[in-house]
Parts: structure tokens; C-alpha cells; sequence
């Protein structure tokens, strides 16, 4: 069965600074991996996703993501950060390409940003 | 782009009733819908998984005939909270299916009191 593992429960950086959200994951097949960010009592928004090709995955926001394989990681990463990124960050897995196969979540890492 | 509208975004209900979630799929045909359950500052918890016309696959400790899933067409999944008491509080995310992602409604706060 996947799994996913965000060992942060909250992160705080300075506007402005580099930030990075970790994410490990945990698959018996190819991993599809997914980052969606959660504002207060909304759904979630699309960040990423790493299906192939590239490791190093560029989404929304000026958020990226880059794929390990061999460390079994997919950390999400910003170069600057703003107050405005401050939310619910959640790193997802699906155990292969099977489209109707829900995603398996990991627990959030909360993001502040502090101006 | 394809949007799951999710309706209502909240409700307060009194224990013992009942409270229906809307999810409609507004510009494609959603065959899988998933349901999860989000408790405050934890983890999206998958429910169920309902497809169109068949019924719906609910996840290990699910109360099947408490959180009851109907899927009648490819634009429109329901999740509909029975008897519902303090402990059902809330709140609940579908997502659909698509392309190679999935699209997410905006979710319901359910508050029973």
C-alpha cells in the first residue's frame, strides 16, 4: 500500500527566503506524486505533479518540486517566499497510472510565511 | 478549466438529522468521484469511492448505511450524512477524476449540534 510522510507539521520562513516543504513517499510501483495547497475551509488547489521525465518539476505559483528516487522524496520548494504562501501544504501519492485510483494523502505541513 | 461545484460549502444541522452534499462536475463527465473526510489540522481521510451507476466502494471502518453515496449520473455524485450526530462534524472534499490529475470541490463544513 503507498504512503506519504510530511515529518514537518509546520514550517516558518522569512518573506523572502527560500522555503521547502518535505515529502516522502512510499510505493510498491511508479510513483505519481502530487502537491495541492489548502487555504482556511476551501478545497484544495493544484500545486504540481511529477509523473516522468524531468525530476525537477516546476507548477503554479512559482513552486517547484523536485523527484528522488533514490531517497524516495519529493520536496516542494520556492526561492522566495511570500506572506501570501502561507497555508495547508499537502504532498499526495498514486501507486501507478490507474486514473481511477484515489490519492493517498499526507498529513499537511502548515506553512507561515512571516513578513 | 473543470470545475466540481460543491454544495453547500457549509451547514449547521441538529443531531438526528439528515444533510445532503452536492458535488456536480460543471464541464466534463466524471464516471469517479472520491469522497474524503478532513478532521481540523489533520489529513484528508478517503471515505468512498463511488463511480457512476454502480455502486459505491467504502474504505475500511466506513459506516456504509451512516454515509450513504449515490452516483446517478456522470455530472453528479451525492453524499448524504444520516442521522447525523456531534462526532460527523466535519468537513468533507470530492474529487474527481481527471485528465491525468483530479479536480477537488471546495468542501463542506458540517456542524452538528
Amino acid at each position: 500500500a503507498q504512503s506519504v510522510a510530511q515529518p514537518e507539521d509546520q514550517v516558518n520562513v522569512a518573506e523572502g527566503n527560500p522555503l521547502t516543504v518535505k515529502c516522502t513517499y512510499s510505493v510498491s510501483g511508479n510513483p505519481y506524486l502530487f502537491w495541492y495547497v489548502q487555504y482556511p475551509n476551501r478545497g484544495l488547489q493544484f500545486l504540481l505533479k511529477y509523473i516522468t521525465g524531468d525530476n525537477l518539476v516546476k507548477g503554479s505559483y512559482g513552486f517547484e518540486a523536485e523527484f528522488n528516487k533514490s531517497q524516495t522524496s519529493f520536496h516542494l520548494k520556492k526561492p522566495s517566499a511570500l506572506v501570501s504562501d502561507s497555508a495547508l501544504y499537502f504532498c499526495a501519492v498514486r501507486d501507478g497510472p490507474a486514473g481511477n485510483t484515489p490519492l493517498v494523502f499526507g498529513k499537511g505541513t502548515r506553512l507561515s510565511v512571516i513578513a | 478549466g473543470a470545475v466540481v461545484s460543491q454544495h453547500p460549502s457549509w451547514v449547521i444541522c441538529k443531531s438526528g438529522t439528515s444533510v445532503k452534499i452536492e458535488c456536480r462536475s460543471l464541464d466534463f463527465q466524471a464516471t469517479t468521484m472520491f469522497w474524503y473526510r478532513q478532521f481540523p489540522k489533520q489529513s484528508l481521510m478517503l471515505m468512498a469511492t463511488s463511480n457512476e451507476g454502480s455502486k459505491a466502494t467504502y474504505e475500511q471502518g466506513v459506516e456504509k448505511d451512516k454515509f450513504l453515496i449515490n452516483h446517478a449520473s456522470l455530472t453528479l455524485s451525492t453524499l448524504t450524512v444520516t442521522s447525523a450526530h456531534p462526532e460527523d462534524s466535519s468537513f468533507y472534499i470530492c474529487s474527481a477524476v481527471l485528465g491525468g490529475g483530479y479536480t477537488f470541490g471546495s468542501g463542506t463544513r458540517l456542524t452538528v449540534v
